[in-house]
């Protein structure tokens, strides 16, 4: 079974800049999540979908940070400017529909985003 | 809401040795626990999860303990092996609404396993 893929893997933008991550999860989960990692940190959620539907996004800097899961399947997540402070590892994740297994998210390798 | 976190930020061990990781966390309505293991350059992977109405769960070397009376739960990894070395998470749900489903993670212990 393939795992959640993302891309690019590594970014270094400069400060003002927008920057754009891709995130397809694996088949057959319509709940996809997006992270943000620290330095140091555990993931924070940024945003989660049901389907195209963006059921939390109350974490997510809406005046600079957008996504979209337009097809519920494969999503982008989008920040314009950036800033110094978005330096983080960008998480993907995805998790099974049954309620009992809702929790067993599954994340892709991250991309690793430095603004300079 | 839930907050958890870890005694300790390191941890480092011998070869063969059995480790044990700890979180703690603040809802006591908290019903699910998962711990996962983060390399170096890779995602968060899923280790072992336990809801509230056990005690104790077991997988292959991997031993997760809840102590809901003090709001503790541990990792026990035996045997520990050089491929063991990663950050440690515990994470666990905010219960309810729109939350469902979402992971509050605590910060992670680095452990580091020596030959």
């Amino acid at each position: 079974e393939a795992g959640v893929v993302q891309s690019p893997r590594y970014k270094i933008i400069e400060k003002k800049q927008p920057v754009a991550f891709w995130c397809n999860p694996i088949s057959g989960h319509n709940t996809l999540y997006w992270y943000r990692q620290n330095l140091g940190q555990g993931p924070e959620l940024l945003i989660r979908y049901e389907n195209e539907e963006a059921v939390d996004d109350s974490q997510l800097p809406k005046d600079r940070f957008s996504a979209e899961r337009l097809k519920g399947v494969d999503s982008t997540l989008k920040i314009q400017p950036a800033e110094l402070g978005d330096s983080a590892v960008y998480l993907c994740a995805s998790s099974p529909d049954h309620l009992d297994r809702s929790y067993e998210q599954y994340f892709g390798p991250g991309t690793r985003l430095t603004v300079t | 809401g839930e907050s958890v976190g870890l005694h300790l930020p390191t941890l480092s061990v011998q070869e063969g040795d059995n480790s044990i990781i700890n979180c703690a966390y603040s809802n006591s309505a908290s019903d699910y626990f998962i711990w996962y293991k983060q390399e170096s350059g890779k995602g968060p992977q899923f280790i072992i999860d336990i809801r509230s109405n056990m005690d104790k769960r077991q997988g292959q070397r991997v031993t997760v303990l809840l102590n809901k009376t003090v709001k503790h739960l541990s990792l026990q990894i035996a045997a520990t092996q050089p491929g063991d070395s990663a950050v440690y998470f515990c994470a666990g749900p905010n219960a309810g609404g729109t939350s469902y489903g979402k992971l509050t993670f605590g910060q992670g212990t680095i452990l580091t396993v020596h030959p």
